[in-house]
C-alpha cells in the first residue's frame, strides 16, 4: 500500500469548511484512498472514499487531485463535533486471506480542532 | 441494530494472567479485524478473518491467538498478559465486498500490571 504523509494537526473555526490535505505521491493505479476519522477513545468512523473522481457525501467531500498524488478532505461546516483524528489511507481493494482480508493500515493522521 | 460491540470496556489483569475479548457483530458480515492502538499512534492489525472457521495473522500477531467460531463472533485471547500488551483494543467487521467499509466496535481498554 502507498504511503501517506499528512500534518500532524489542523485548527479550523467553527462553522468554516475544514480542508484536509493528504500527500500519496506513490499511490499505484489501483488504489483507493480512503478516509477514516477518531473522535477521542471511540472507534474509527468511515467518511468517504475513491479512486480518480472526486466523491461526495453526506459527511464530507473527497478531491482527488487529477496525477492521484494527493487529496484533499473537505468539510463544509465544521462542527465541534468534528474534532477529531483524521486518517488518510491509500491501498488496493485486496479480498481473502491471500490478498491480506483488504485490511487498513492507519498512520498517525491529523489531528483535527474546531474551535468557536 | 447493535452493529459492532466488544466486551469487557475495561478490563485490568496482572502479568501472566490469561483472559478473552470478545467481538460480535449483527451486520452478518464475513470479515472481521482485531486491531491494537498504543498511546499517539495510529491503530495496528493484530489478526482478522474472512470468514467463520478461518483467521489469519496481522501486522502484530505475537501473544495473541484468535477464533471465528460463528460468523457473528471473533474472540481474541491473551494466554499469558505481559504488561506490552496494555493498550486499547478494536475490533471491526466488513461485509468483504466493495467498497468494502469497515465498521469499528467502542474498543476494550486493557491495562497489564
Amino acid at each position: 500500500d502507498a504511503k501517506t504523509t499528512q500534518p500532524t494537526s489542523m485548527d479550523c473555526a467553527e462553522g468554516r469548511a475544514a480542508n484536509l490535505p493528504c500527500n500519496h505521491s506513490t499511490i499505484s493505479g489501483n488504489e483507493y484512498v480512503y478516509w477514516y476519522r477518531q473522535i477521542h477513545s471511540q472507534g474509527p468512523q468511515y467518511i468517504i472514499h475513491g479512486l480518480k473522481n472526486n466523491e461526495t457525501n453526506e459527511m464530507a467531500s473527497l478531491i482527488i487531485t487529477e496525477d492521484r498524488k494527493s487529496s484533499t478532505l473537505i468539510l463544509p461546516h465544521a462542527t465541534l463535533r468534528d474534532t477529531a483524528v483524521y486518517y488518510c489511507i491509500v491501498r488496493v481493494t485486496e479480498y481473502g486471506v491471500t490478498g491480506g482480508g483488504n485490511k487498513l493500515t492507519f498512520g498517525t493522521g491529523t489531528q483535527l480542532k474546531v474551535e468557536l | 441494530n447493535a452493529g459492532v460491540t466488544q466486551t469487557p470496556k475495561f478490563r485490568v489483569l496482572k502479568t501472566g494472567q490469561s483472559m478473552t475479548l470478545l467481538c460480535a457483530q449483527d451486520m452478518n458480515h464475513e470479515y472481521m479485524y482485531w486491531y491494537r492502538q498504543d498511546p499517539g499512534m495510529g491503530l495496528r492489525l493484530i489478526h482478522y478473518s474472512v470468514g467463520e472457521g478461518t483467521t489469519a495473522k496481522g501486522e502484530v500477531p505475537d501473544g495473541y491467538n484468535v477464533s471465528r467460531l460463528k460468523k457473528q463472533n471473533f474472540l481474541l485471547g491473551l494466554e499469558s498478559a505481559a504488561p506490552s500488551q496494555t493498550s486499547v483494543y478494536f475490533c471491526a467487521s466488513a461485509m468483504g465486498l466493495a467498497p468494502d467499509t469497515q465498521y469499528f466496535g467502542p474498543g476494550t481498554r486493557l491495562t497489564v500490571l
